[in-house]
């Protein structure tokens, strides 16, 4: 069955970088969109990153354009999330989401990594 | 950005009642709306994509409806399983957005 493993998070302080990766199985990795969902805690849920499914198109909130990156390797089936300039405000359990649509038909998810958490703190 | 307002941002109901939450798009986004339970300490679920359409797997019992700016969800008869917290998300362009969520609790 479709899973999808996060992993990368930790404790770093403001200014440092982390790299999130989310490895997917049981699934046609090169024709789905894949994207990263943070949550922080006790809060709700707020979108953060995508690429599409043939790596062509890249999107970002706002609070993270131009800090965060996205990138996905087809070889590994595995999608990467480089977080630079982090800040107290980025502390969230980030989860890697799959579009349950192939080839960008739909951008709602129906499958969740398990979430990591990534604290930023003096 | 597109903002969703959910309402209410938590209630109280019994096993048996009918709950209804609502999400509000701050413009138009045709039928661009997905629904998400999510239980404390686990991932969300999808249960409601395209505004109306049925997620494989979830019970009849949700349901969604609307289009344009103002959307529901409907659970016509709560369940013990179903006390979670519920967002929106519009999937109209980017950046994509999520309502603040709805807290169902056990009254």
């Amino acid at each position: 069955q479709v899973q999808l493993v996060v992993s990368g998070g930790g404790v770093v302080r403001p200014g440092g970088s982390l790299r999130l990766s989310c490895a997917a199985s049981g699934l046609d990795f090169n024709i789905y969109g894949i994207h990263w969902v943070r949550q922080a805690p006790g809060k709700g849920l707020e979108w953060v990153a995508m690429v599409r499914y043939d790596g062509t198109d890249k999107y970002f909130a706002d609070p993270v354009q131009g800090r965060f990156t996205i990138s996905r390797d087809s070889f590994k089936d595995t999608v990467y999330l480089q977080m630079n300039s982090l800040r107290t405000e980025d502390t969230a359990v980030y989860f890697c989401a799959k579009v349950k649509g192939p080839y960008g038909s739909g951008n709602y998810f129906d499958h969740w990594g398990q979430g990591t958490l990534v604290t930023v703190s003096s | 950005a597109i903002q969703l307002t959910q309402s209410p941002s938590s209630l109280s109901a019994s096993v048996g009642d009918r709950v209804t939450i609502t999400c509000r798009a701050s413009q138009d986004i045709t039928s661009a709306l997905a629904w998400y339970q999510q239980i404390p300490g686990k991932t969300p679920k999808l249960l409601i994509y395209d505004a109306s359409i049925l997620e494989s797997g979830v019970p009849p019992r949700f349901s969604g409806g609307g289009s344009g700016t103002d959307f529901a969800l409907t659970i016509s008869s709560l369940q013990p399983e179903d006390f979670a917290t519920y967002y929106c998300q519009h999937f109209y362009s980017y950046p994509l957005t999520f309502g603040g969520g709805t807290k169902v609790e056990i009254k």
